[in-house]
């Protein structure tokens, strides 16, 4: 089984719907990350957390709200989506580990969305 | 605050030859970590190996390898007897360190390079 993963892998929707998507991992790693992929720009930062009360806002966060409801779960929310939110979005988890501070992360099969 | 460029949208090289994928970051920081991950069709993004700041020794995974250079802010990526299962996007990150105040910091991408392999 995975030890990240994303729901749903593929989504279309319409301007103006809200959309959530969902990440969960069984790593046991208490930060989570969301980014986003655009043909041509890389990954950007849209949200992290550093444990459940820690929430922190990226480089892209405009548009864009998350939950983390547990250890193991981080949401992002698209409270009203338009076609500039089209992209591929990547969850990753890292670990603070004590002796380990190189942090690395791991990220779970990504989710396309689409916004007619 | 940080870049990280990738100056090669594309390259080429033939099955079993090597090729040398360049990186180049911007930083006022003292510790941080490097890191290539490599992104095939499947959209999987996967570490393929990474370097801390405070090491001089290039790290080495199998057939790749780094070549860091920390005065110039260089991180180039080796990849020796090219296969075809290296034909995937690759991409440099940087992430601060945490005595830099990185803690949770997220990962700063270049805009990667796609790398062909001609059988």
């Amino acid at each position: 089984d995975a030890d990240v993963t994303q729901t749903p892998r593929n989504r279309i929707t319409k301007t103006g719907k809200r959309i959530m998507l969902e990440c969960s991992q069984t790593k046991g790693h208490d930060r989570m990350y969301w980014y986003r992929q655009d043909p041509g720009l890389g990954l950007r930062l849209i949200y992290y957390s550093f444990d459940v009360k820690d929430i922190n806002k990226g480089e892209i966060s405009d548009g864009y709200s998350v939950s983390r409801q547990a250890q193991a779960k981080f949401s992002l929310s698209l409270e009203s989506a338009i076609p500039n939110q089209t992209a591929l979005y990547f969850c990753a988890t890292s670990e603070s580990l004590a002796g380990d501070l190189t942090d690395t992360q791991y990220f779970g099969p990504g989710t396309r969305l689409t916004v007619l | 605050a940080q870049t990280v460029t990738q100056s090669q949208p594309e390259m080429s090289v033939q099955e079993a030859e090597t090729v040398t994928l360049s990186c180049t970051y911007d930083t006022s920081e003292s510790d941080y970590y490097l890191f290539w991950y490599k992104q095939p069709p499947s959209r999987q993004m996967i570490l393929v190996i990474r370097q801390e700041a405070y090491k001089q020794q290039n790290a080495t995974e199998n057939r790749f390898s780094v070549n860091f250079q920390k005065a110039a802010k260089s991180f180039s990526l080796k990849i020796s007897d090219s296969q075809l299962g290296d034909a995937a996007m690759y991409f440099c990150a940087y992430r601060r360190g945490e005595y830099s105040g990185g803690g949770a910091d997220g990962l700063t991408f270049g805009k990667g390079t796609h790398l062909i392999i001609q059988p």
